[in-house]
């Protein structure tokens, strides 16, 4: 069974900084998501990972992908406010991963805030 | 283009109450999915459907029901609402099952 887990789970950080999430998973998938989600809002998508050592930029966060280790980071760079959020990874699950063939099997979410 | 629309936003049910969660898309996406969040927790897979008239179980599809009939429409069904069902329900869809999923405003529900 595909599970995703992330660490940490909160975070506060000044502005300025810099800081990496990681985002573990279990079996083989073929795919790695991250999302972003304000408070009381919906996700939106941040990158899509496919292959081992792929590497995507947007601004001031940057998402790898390590494929043998199973692990996938998002890192922020000189952090702003605007970028408090909950990240979220997730994986996709397929047949390979057990349990079904589609759908995305979700971490619990780094709640990050970045202050002043 | 609305993307992934749901309604309603918010809603109240009594234990027992049997309700309908409204998701259409309109990017002509096949694949669509339902996702529950919980207070501090991730999302987690309902059910899905990769076409119309094909549905499949998720994690967690107990005490749901999901029907497609068509490509714009994915309607989750609730029947028997219990307090464990109490929280955020996310639509999702997706052109193949491989892209980003683009999700909907979410609807709140609350089981009393």
């Amino acid at each position: 069974e595909l599970k995703v887990e992330q660490n940490p789970l909160f975070l506060s950080m000044q502005e300025g900084k810099n800081y990496t999430i990681y985002c573990n998973y279990s079996t083989t998938s073929d795919r790695l998501y991250w999302y972003r989600q304000d408070p009381g809002k919906s996700l939106e998508s941040l990158f899509v990972l496919l292959s081992n050592g792929a590497v995507k930029q947007e601004g001031r966060l940057m998402a790898s992908l390590d494929t043998k280790a199973r692990l996938s980071t998002l890192h922020i760079t000189a952090a702003v406010h605007d970028l408090s959020a909950t990240y979220f990874c997730a994986a996709r699950r397929s047949m390979y991963s057990g349990g079904g063939a589609d759908g995305l099997t979700f971490g619990k979410g780094t709640h990050l805030i970045i202050q002043p | 283009n609305a993307g992934v629309t749901q309604t309603p936003k918010f809603r109240i049910l009594k234990i027992g109450q049997s309700m309908t969660l409204q998701c259409t898309q309109d990017m002509n996406h096949n694949y669509m999915y339902w996702y529950r969040q919980d207070p501090g927790m991730g999302l987690k897979l309902i059910y899905y459907s990769v076409g119309a008239g094909i549905t499949d179980k998720g994690e967690v599809p107990n005490g749901y029901n999901v029907s497609r009939s068509t490509t714009e429409d994915f309607p989750l069904r609730l029947e028997l609402a219990a307090p464990s069902q109490t929280s955020v329900y996310f639509c999702a869809s997706n052109p193949s099952g491989y892209n980003e999923q683009f999700f909907g405003p979410g609807t709140r529900l609350t089981v009393l």
